[in-house]
C-alpha cells in the first residue's frame, strides 16, 4: 500500500502559539489529502478537504481562519492551528487519495496538547 | 454517521472464537465502504473494503458483510486473537471520487487471552 507520513508524531505547545502539522505522501501524488480530528473515545471527525493549488473546503463549524490548511505541492499538505487552545487538543489524522481513487491512505497521526 | 456520546460500545470475546462487529451507515448514495483497525495513539490501518455491488467479501481471516436494504455493514473477524484488540470503524463515501470518508462511531474489541 501506499504511505502517508505525518509530522510530528506529537506535540505539546502553549496556548497562543501556533503549531504546524505536515502530511506528506512518500510514493505517490496526493491531488487531494484530507484533515481529520479525534477526540478521545470518539470517531474521527473530517475537518476539511484540500486539493493541490485550491483553497481547502471546510466542513461546518471548522474555523478556516484557525486551521490554516495549504496543499502547495502533489505531495505536502500542512494544518496550521493558529493561536492554539487547550480545547483544541485532539489527535490530528491527515488521509491522502490518488486521482479517482477512493481508497485514501491515513497517516500516523499527531497528538497535540495545548497547555 | 452521527458521532455521539463519549463512550465507545465495546465487545469482548474469549481468544479463539469469532467476532461480529456492526454498524449503520448513514447516506444511501454510499458505494464504497471501508474497515478500518485503529491501535491507541496510531492512524486508522485498513483491513477490508466492499463495493455496493456486492454483499460479501472475504480476506484472511475477515469478511465483510454488506446490506444495503437496512444500511448495514459487519465485520467478521475468525479466530480471534490477542493482537486484534483495537477500535473498528466503518467508513463510508460515494461518487468514486476524491471524496471524504465519513466514520461511523467505532466499536472497540476487547479479546480476553
Amino acid at each position: 500500500g501506499a504511505v502517508v507520513s505525518q509530522h510530528p508524531s506529537w506535540v505539546i505547545c502553549k496556548s497562543g502559539t501556533s503549531v504546524k502539522i505536515e502530511c506528506r505522501s512518500l510514493d505517490f501524488q496526493a491531488t487531494t489529502m484530507f484533515w481529520y480530528r479525534q477526540f478521545p473515545k470518539q470517531s474521527l471527525m473530517l475537518m476539511a478537504t484540500s486539493n493541490e493549488g485550491s483553497k481547502a473546503t471546510y466542513e461546518q463549524g471548522v474555523e478556516k481562519d484557525k486551521f490554516l490548511i495549504n496543499h502547495a505541492s502533489l505531495t505536502l499538505s500542512t494544518l496550521t492551528v493558529t493561536s492554539a487552545h487547550p480545547e483544541d487538543s485532539s489527535f490530528y489524522i491527515c488521509s491522502a487519495a490518488r486521482q479517482g481513487n477512493t481508497e485514501a491512505f491515513f497517516g500516523q497521526g499527531t497528538r497535540l496538547t495545548v497547555v | 454517521g452521527e458521532n455521539v456520546g463519549l463512550h465507545l460500545p465495546t465487545l469482548s470475546v474469549q481468544e479463539g472464537d469469532n467476532s461480529i462487529i456492526n454498524c449503520a451507515y448513514s447516506n444511501s448514495a454510499s458505494d464504497y465502504f471501508i474497515w478500518y483497525k485503529q491501535e491507541s495513539g496510531k492512524g486508522p490501518q485498513f483491513i477490508i473494503d466492499i463495493r455496493s455491488n456486492m454483499d460479501k467479501r472475504q480476506g484472511q481471516r475477515v469478511t465483510v458483510l454488506l446490506n444495503k436494504t437496512v444500511k448495514h455493514l459487519s465485520l467478521q473477524i475468525a479466530a480471534t486473537q490477542p493482537g486484534d484488540s483495537a477500535v473498528y470503524f466503518c467508513a463510508e463515501t460515494w461518487n468514486s471520487g476524491n471524496t471524504p470518508l465519513v466514520f461511523g462511531k467505532g466499536t472497540r474489541l476487547s479479546v480476553i487471552a
